[in-house]
């Protein structure tokens, strides 16, 4: 079946820093994986999407994530921590029917000045 | 623009009452979805349509009940048998219901327990 594990619920990095959010999937088929971001009482706004056309898949707000397979990982980087990233952040790959998603638990990421 | 429309934002249900949150979409997306969010839980499938008149049990699909009679319409009901209706819901759409299909959503309504 599958499955997404976030590591860490809650990640603190300084601004200026790099930015490194966990993620890792379990499946039978193929993934396709998916980044969100949800930014208090709002609905999530998608980052980037891996569909198996390339392992490094660049996103939104300067949000990038590389696919490795042999590692099960699908983790989101950002060179340079902005204040405006502060958010709670989700990761989530196609069910095996591939008619819906499913969802890590996220990570809620703190940046500080 | 398009978008997903959630209403209302904050919803107040009583002991034994049903209550109807909207999603409208004018994207022009056949698929549509409820999640169910509550802290520290993520996502959690609640119903799913992939077409008009057709709609599918997500993984907690207890307690609640959709239609989808229109294209751009998917209408939640939180009936008394859900006993624990308190959480943040998110509608959301896609332009098919395959995998590889990013998923677009609504700003969220808040329900709580009177």
């Amino acid at each position: 079946a599958q499955s997404v594990t976030q590591l860490g619920s809650h990640v603190s990095v300084s601004e200026g820093a790099l930015v490194l959010l966990r993620c890792n999937y379990s499946s039978s088929v193929p993934p396709y994986l998916f980044w969100y971001v949800q930014y208090p009482n709002q609905g999530l706004q998608l980052l980037l999407k891996y569909t198996s056309a390339a392992t490094l898949v660049k996103g939104i707000n300067g949000f990038e994530a590389e696919f490795k397979k042999s590692e099960t990982s699908f983790h989101l980087t950002k060179p340079s921590a902005h204040m405006s990233d502060a958010a709670e952040y989700f990761c989530a790959v196609s069910n095996q029917a591939g008619t819906a998603l499913i969802f890590g638990k996220g990570t809620t990421l703190s940046v500080s000045s | 623009d398009g978008g997903i429309t959630q209403s209302p934002k904050y919803l107040f249900r009583k002991e034994g009452q049903n209550v109807t949150l909207s999603c409208e979409q004018n994207l022009n997306h056949d698929a549509m979805y409820w999640y169910r969010q509550d802290p520290g839980q993520g996502l959690r499938l609640i119903y799913y349509s992939q077409i008009v008149n057709d709609f599918q049990k997500g993984d907690i699909a207890e307690g609640y009940s959709v239609s989808r009679e229109k294209k751009e319409s998917f209408p939640l009901t939180v009936t008394s048998a859900q006993k624990n209706p308190t959480a943040f819901y998110l509608c959301a759409s896609s332009i098919q219901a395959g995998g590889n299909q990013p998923q677009h959503f609504g700003d969220g309504t808040r329900l709580s327990i009177l």
